[in-house]
């Protein structure tokens, strides 16, 4: 997890409240990714970010939006939280285009009751 | 660090023996096939990749083999040891993709 600092670890939120995530990096990758961790369904990718103010979308993009200001911070919104939110959130950086190996952070555990 | 509570398939194995984790993939047009493992409280961390036009690769202590004809993918693991414990995930992508598709996962536990 050496560079990728997820913060906040935990948080615990209510229903129709915003929740901002946020990704910081010092290993000055071009690429970062935000995943979503769930029983039965592995890792599913959000969004990610192939530059500053370049993002895409992923498979599971409904509710949450992305923001990156610069190379090293990369910030997952959800601008009115829902249960079905709750989850495990990892941010993922490499340095290129096509590469295989992504670096993940310790993630942070959402719970939206 | 973190982890999630998971309902996935279980291989438990005995310490100094090999172990075998198995991956249905779905995407005949992927190019690449990677593992991931996750140790409790981390982030999944890279192991080994192997390329379509390959049907095995060797790493250190670990072997991948695919079978593109049943879209299969399999990861040994010689001479298990208890920090081999972990949740193992294949993934695929493309080859000039960015993303990443993951499948659900496998835990391997390791009995001394």
């Amino acid at each position: 997890d050496a560079g990728i600092t997820q913060s906040p670890r935990h948080k615990v939120t209510e229903t129709g409240t915003p929740v901002t995530l946020r990704c910081h990096q010092t290993e000055n990758h071009r690429y970062m990714y935000w995943y979503r961790q769930d029983p039965g369904h592995g890792l599913r990718l959000i969004h990610y970010s192939y530059g500053v103010k370049d993002t895409d979308k992923g498979e599971v993009s409904d509710g949450y939006s992305v923001s990156r200001s610069k190379t090293e911070d990369f910030l997952l919104t959800l601008e009115s939280a829902t249960s079905s939110q709750t989850s495990v959130y990892f941010c993922a950086t490499t340095p290129r285009a096509g590469a295989n190996v992504l670096t993940f952070g310790a993630g942070s555990r959402l719970t939206v009751l | 660090g973190e982890s999630v509570g998971l309902h996935l398939p279980t291989l438990s194995v005995q310490e100094g023996d090999n172990s075998i984790i198995n991956c249905a993939y779905s995407n005949s047009a992927s190019d690449y096939f990677i593992w991931y493992k996750q140790e409790s409280g981390k982030g999944p961390q890279f192991i080994i990749d192997i390329r379509s036009n390959m049907d095995k690769r060797q790493g250190q202590r670990v072997t991948v083999l695919l079978n593109k004809t049943v879209k299969h993918l399999s990861l040994q693991i010689a001479a298990t040891q208890p920090g081999d414990s972990a949740v193992y995930f294949c993934a695929e992508k493309t080859e000039y993709g960015n993303k990443l598709v993951f499948g659900a996962g496998t835990i391997l536990r390791v009995k001394s």
